[in-house]
């Protein structure tokens, strides 16, 4: 049973650019969760996928979109890159059987972003 | 709007000492609560998850604790070794689909 794999696992990019990050879902596992960690503080929600529809959203502005594919795996794309979203991004999965996801959730190593 | 508060915010302890690592937050209508490790630079591990209808989750060294009355959860780790050291987190699973997440507890154990 393989777990949640993330890649890249750093990158940089320059303000403005376009970034898209990609998170493999552990085996078995339908729902996806992608979370924003900047240095120093605690993970923060961005949005979840479930059924490959976005079934929850954080604070976070439109640049901020996802897709979920049928074999559950997902990405995370940020337009109109800013210097503040410089973070740890998180993808983690789990096993729902409805839309209210209250199972344990297991997380990927995480994609470094670096905007200059 | 939930907010998550752990204390204290960095700890350090000689190896060999129990200690206790606090997680408090504002509102109890909760579904569960998980407490996770994060090394440097890497992801999240879970430790323990406690359903909001279960006072408490114990695995290996590892003692979780939840009051949803009082809005505090309690990781107890016992004889701790320097492998331990590394950040705690703990979150709170709200209705619906999002963590919330406090900042986190530093733990240091020196051989």
């Amino acid at each position: 049973e393989t777990g949640v794999t993330q890649s890249p696992t750093h990158l940089i990019k320059t303000r403005g650019q376009q970034v898209t990050l990609r998170c493999s879902s552990q085996s078995g596992h339908n729902t996806v969760s992608w979370y924003q960690q900047a240095l120093g503080q605690g993970p923060q929600f961005i949005f979840q996928y479930y059924r490959e529809e976005e079934n929850g959203r954080g604070n976070f502005p439109p640049r901020f979109s996802g897709l979920q594919f049928p074999n559950y795996s997902s990405e995370l794309n940020v337009n109109a890159l800013e210097l503040d979203d410089s973070a740890l991004y998180l993808c983690a999965s789990s096993l729902v059987r409805g839309p209210a996801n209250t199972g344990e959730l297991f997380f990927g190593e995480g994609s470094r972003l670096t905007v200059l | 709007k939930q907010e998550v508060t752990q204390i204290p915010a960095a700890l350090s302890v000689p190896e060999g000492e129990n200690l206790v690592l606090n997680c408090s937050f504002t509102d109890s209508a909760i579904y569960n609560l998980q407490w996770f490790r994060q090394d440097p630079g890497k992801g999240l591990t879970s430790l323990l998850l406690i359903q909001s209808s279960q006072r408490e989750q114990t695995s290996g060294r590892l003692n979780a604790s939840l009051d949803k009355s009082s809005g505090r959860s309690t990781l107890y780790i016992a004889a701790s070794q320097p492998g331990d050291s590394a950040t705690y987190l703990c979150a709170i699973r709200e209705y619906g689909n999002k963590l919330v997440f406090g900042a986190g507890t530093i733990l240091r154990v020196k051989s």
